[in-house]
C-alpha cells in the first residue's frame, strides 16, 4: 500500500534558523507531491506542489522544496524561519491516475521561538 | 467564490446518536473528499468521489456512510455515533489532478 513518512514528529527552532523537513513516499509510479500547511486554528493550505520539470519547487513564504525521484522524497526547506512560521505541516502524494485521493504523512509539528 | 464550506461547525453527539456532516464547493471540481484529523495520526481518508454517481472508500470507512448528491454536494453520515470517532472532520475537492482545496473542519466530540 501507499504511505508517506514523515521524519520529524516536532522540530523546535529560534527565529532565523534554516529548516529542512524530511518526507518520503512509497509508490512507484508517478505522483503529484504537496506539502499542505495548518496554523493553529485554520484548515489546511497549499504551500507548493510539484507535478513535473523543474524538481526544485518554490511555494508561499519562502517555503522550497525538492523532488529526488531516486530517493522517493520531497524536503521542504526554509533558510530562515519566523516566528509565523509555527504550524504543522503535511506532505502529501497523490498517484497520478484517476480515482485516487491524497495520502498524507502524519504531521510535523514546528515551534519557533522568537 | 466560498470554495469549500462545511456545516456544522461544532457538534457534541452522545453515543449512539446520528447526525450527517455537510459539504459543498462552488469550484465546479469533479472529485470530493471526506477526512479526519486525529492528533499524531495526520489525515486519514474516510470516503471519496472521484466523480458524481462515484464513492470509494478510504483508509478509515467503518462507521461512516457517505452520498454525493450532486456535483456540489458530498455529505458524510454518522449512523451511531461511537466515542472514538471524536475527532476533526475535513472536506476537500479537486479538478482532476490538481491541489486539493480544504474546508474549515467540523469538530465533532461524541461522550
Amino acid at each position: 500500500a501507499q504511505s508517506v513518512s514523515q521524519h520529524n514528529h516536532h522540530v523546535i527552532l529560534s527565529e532565523a534558523a534554516s529548516l529542512e523537513l524530511g518526507c518520503n513516499y512509497s509508490y512507484g509510479g508517478t505522483v503529484n507531491l504537496f506539502w499542505y500547511v495548518q496554523y493553529p486554528g485554520q484548515h489546511l493550505q497549499l504551500l507548493l506542489k510539484y507535478f513535473s520539470g523543474d524538481p526544485l519547487v518554490k511555494g508561499i513564504k519562502g517555503f522550497e522544496a525538492e523532488f529526488i525521484k531516486s530517493k522517493f522524497s520531497f524536503n521542504l526547506r526554509k533558510p530562515s524561519v519566523q516566528w509565523s512560521d509555527t504550524a504543522e505541516y503535511f506532505c502529501a502524494v497523490k498517484p497520478n491516475q484517476a480515482g485516487t485521493a491524497l495520502i498524507f504523512g502524519k504531521g510535523t509539528t514546528l515551534s519557533v521561538s522568537s | 467564490n466560498a470554495g469549500v464550506t462545511q456545516t456544522p461547525k461544532f457538534q457534541v453527539l452522545k453515543t449512539g446518536q446520528s447526525m450527517t456532516l455537510q459539504c459543498a464547493q462552488d469550484m465546479n471540481h469533479n472529485s470530493m473528499y471526506w477526512y479526519r484529523q486525529d492528533p499524531g495520526m495526520g489525515l486519514r481518508l474516510i470516503y471519496y468521489s472521484a466523480s458524481e454517481g462515484t464513492t470509494d472508500k478510504g483508509e478509515v470507512p467503518n462507521g461512516y456512510n457517505v452520498s454525493r448528491l450532486n456535483k456540489r454536494e458530498f455529505s458524510l453520515r454518522l449512523e451511531s455515533a461511537a466515542p472514538s470517532q471524536t475527532s476533526v472532520y475535513f472536506c476537500a475537492s479537486t479538478w482532476g489532478q490538481e491541489t486539493q482545496y480544504f474546508g474549515p473542519g467540523t469538530r465533532l466530540l461524541v461522550l
